[in-house]
């Protein structure tokens, strides 16, 4: 069965803080992608970044970096110097395998990030 | 480009009546996935739709049902309500059916009494 675990219920951190938010993954897929979303109060989830299984080189986009370890099955989300307008919900997501037809999306429980000035 | 459109944003019903939800793609996207919020579940998969077929169906009871139209509009549908029902009901849209980034909308907000 595929599973996500988000264990931060909720993390606040300080303007300009470094902040890690932790995924940790559960599939017998051979190949699955990951997802990152943010959803900030108005509901919307918006698309952050997507990880094929195959493709394990770390992202970096501006404060915002992801790190993929099949090995220990995590796919962990970092801010940099993080700003009020960081604070939302964080939810990681995981789907597969990649050649089936079906779009499902198995979530965690979201990690809410509270940035304070 | 616009995004997903969902409507109507807020929705509110009594127990036993019956819904409607509406959520439009992104234009050229063919996929239209349905998700349930609730602070006690989080979120859940309820089902997706290519090309007018249900191509996958999350655990759900045969109240909660959908449809998707030829131009991609989709539709789902919740037949006597139950309290428990009440959450945030969004939709997103990808490309193609194969697992595609799927894009999310704004939800509809659908209260129970």
């Amino acid at each position: 069965a595929q599973k996500v675990t988000q264990a931060q219920t909720e993390i606040s951190v300080v303007e300009k803080e470094d902040v890690t938010l932790d995924c940790v993954y559960e599939t017998r897929d051979t190949t699955y992608y990951l997802f990152w979303y943010k959803q900030p109060p108005s509901g919307e989830l918006v698309f952050l970044i997507r990880r094929n299984s195959f493709d394990e080189q770390n992202e970096i986009s501006g404060r915002y970096s992801w790190n993929f370890q099949k090995s220990t099955s995590s796919f962990n989300f970092t801010i940099t110097a993080s700003q009020v307008v960081d604070s939302a919900v964080y939810f990681c997501a995981l789907g597969g395998p990649i050649y089936n037809q079906g779009g499902k999306l198995i979530f965690g429980q979201g990690t809410e990030l509270s940035v304070k000035p | 480009k616009a995004g997903v459109t969902q409507t109507p944003r807020y929705l509110i019903k009594t127990r036993g009546q019956q819904v409607t939800l509406s959520c439009s793609p992104i234009s050229g996207h063919r996929s239209v996935s349905w998700y349930q919020q609730t602070p006690g579940q989080g979120l859940q998969f309820l089902f997706e739709y290519f090309s007018e077929t249900q191509r996958n169906k999350g655990n759900f009871p045969g109240r909660f049902s959908g449809r998707q139209f030829s131009n991609s509009r989709s539709e789902m549908n919740v037949s006597t309500l139950e309290l428990g029902d009440s959450a945030l009901y969004l939709c997103a849209s990808s490309l193609r059916q194969n697992t595609d980034t799927q894009y999310f909308g704004p939800g509809t907000r659908l209260t129970v009494l």
